[in-house]
């Protein structure tokens, strides 16, 4: 089983603060998922990656394959930004539809 | 437009009496899957249907079963719920089994 460790597990920051949250799994993959969550909430997928760099909006998701690391940022942060933020990755082996989720990092933004 | 629906988005149910959720999909989407996720837990697979095949997993409580009538719908129907399932379920969809998850905004189930 794939091992996922997300730091850090509580982040506040001052609207408009630049966001890293940070991904490592023991195992190597083919891909990896960032999904956001807000409290009560359902999930929200913000990317899918294997390598490289994906952008959406303020979101930036980068993958180091070799060094089995990931992060997530978030530019120019708002108070709606407030949220989990989960690292998921597939189960080594052939059950690759099985994710392993990261505990999730705790984002605040505050105003 | 929302792409994968469920219904009800709040559910309150006595102990032991039957439920069912309702999970829809707009992506024609050939896998679709059921997660429970209990307060402050990861999201925890329940089974999840590569086209009509079933696949159970291993420590999913009887209690659990699903039924896929067509590509759109999935449903959980919970045979005798106890006050240890209430929880968030989440449907999930992805094109292949390996393919990026598209979630459901969940059902949170209450059991009194």
């Amino acid at each position: 089983k794939n091992e996922v460790e997300q730091s850090p597990q509580n982040l506040t920051a001052q609207e408009g603060e630049f966001i890293t949250i940070n991904c490592s799994y023991s195992v190597g993959i083919s891909a990896l998922h960032w999904l956001q969550q807000h409290p009560g909430g359902g999930i929200v997928s913000l990317f899918m990656l294997s390598s490289g760099k994906k952008k959406h909006g303020r979101l930036i998701a980068t993958i180091n394959i070799q060094e089995k690391h990931s992060s997530l940022h978030i530019t120019a942060s708002h108070p709606r930004d407030s949220a989990v933020y989960i690292c998921a990755v597939p189960n080594s082996g052939g059950s690759n539809y099985k994710l392993t989720f990261g505990k999730g990092t705790l984002l605040t933004v505050n105003p | 437009d929302a792409m994968v629906i469920q219904n009800p988005r709040y559910q309150v149910t006595q102990f032991g009496k039957p439920v069912t959720l309702s999970c829809s999909q707009t992506l024609n989407h050939n896998v679709m899957y059921w997660y429970q996720q209990k307060s402050s837990q990861a999201p925890k697979l329940l089974f999840h249907y590569y086209d009509k095949d079933f696949n159970n997993e291993a420590d999913t409580p009887d209690n659990f079963q699903s039924r896929r009538p067509n590509t759109s719908f999935c449903f959980l129907d919970i045979r005798s719920p106890g006050l240890g399932d209430a929880a968030m379920y989440l449907c999930a969809t992805s094109r292949d089994q390996d393919k990026k998850q598209y979630f459901g905004p969940g059902t949170r189930l209450t059991v009194t």
